[in-house]
């Protein structure tokens, strides 16, 4: 079965530092990928996806991801964060030609003023 | 405003009383699916449906059901609630399934479900 592991479930930083969290995956065929976010509150909201192309995926708020097929793996980075970026960041992966979205565990991002 | 709703927002029930959760969307989208959100667990399908009458197990379907009879809707129905079922409860719904596709799906604003 297809599995997400996302690591350092809770991150502290402080504003305009840098934020890098892992996602792997266990699917060797073809996959496509997503970072989703969910701010205190709400709901989920797309931050990036991606399907085939470009590895380097670059989202909304400043967010990018890397698809590195060789280690399974695609990372979210923003180079300088904001305390509004305080959120849970959950990593998905759907094996093409599946219909059923694997979510990791999440990520608690707390960024200090 | 393209969106999914869900209602209730907030639900407490009692153990074996039955319940029903709705979800709508009014973006014409084929598929729908449900996802509980535990504290460290993340989020797990329960089920999905890839347009009407068609529905498929997800990742955890035990102790729920869902129906399809039309393209907006999407209830979750517990005929017996149990404790272990108290989480976080989302509605999803995309365009078209999410395989392959370019059709992120769109969350609706969650329902907590409390079961004593």
């Amino acid at each position: 079965a297809q599995s997400v592991s996302q690591h350092n479930h809770h991150v502290i930083l402080s504003e305009a530092a840098s934020l890098e969290l892992g996602c792997n995956y266990s699917y060797g065929g073809t996959v496509n990928l997503f970072w989703y976010v969910q701010y205190p509150g709400q709901h989920l909201q797309l931050l990036l996806k991606y399907f085939s192309g470009d590895p380097l995926v670059k989202g909304i708020k400043g967010f990018e991801a890397e698809f590195i097929k060789s280690k399974f793996s695609f990372n979210l980075r923003k180079p300088s964060v904001q305390w509004s970026d305080t959120a849970e960041y959950f990593c998905a992966v759907i094996l093409y030609g599946n219909n059923r979205l694997a979510f990791g565990k999440g990520n608690q991002v707390v960024v200090i003023p | 405003e393209a969106q999914v709703t869900q209602n209730p927002r907030y639900l407490i029930t009692v153990t074996g009383k039955k319940l029903t959760v709705t979800c709508s969307q009014n973006m014409n989208h084929e598929y729908m699916s449900w996802y509980r959100q535990d504290p460290g667990l993340g989020l797990r399908q329960i089920y999905y449906s890839m347009n009407v009458e068609v529905t498929d197990k997800g990742d955890v379907p035990e102790g729920y059901k869902v129906s399809r009879k039309e393209k907006r809707n999407f209830p979750l129905i517990l005929e017996s609630p149990s404790p272990n079922q108290t989480s976080l409860y989302f509605c999803a719904s995309s365009l078209r399934p999410p395989a392959g596709g370019n059709s992120p799906l769109h969350f609706g604003n969650g329902t907590r479900l409390t079961v004593t």
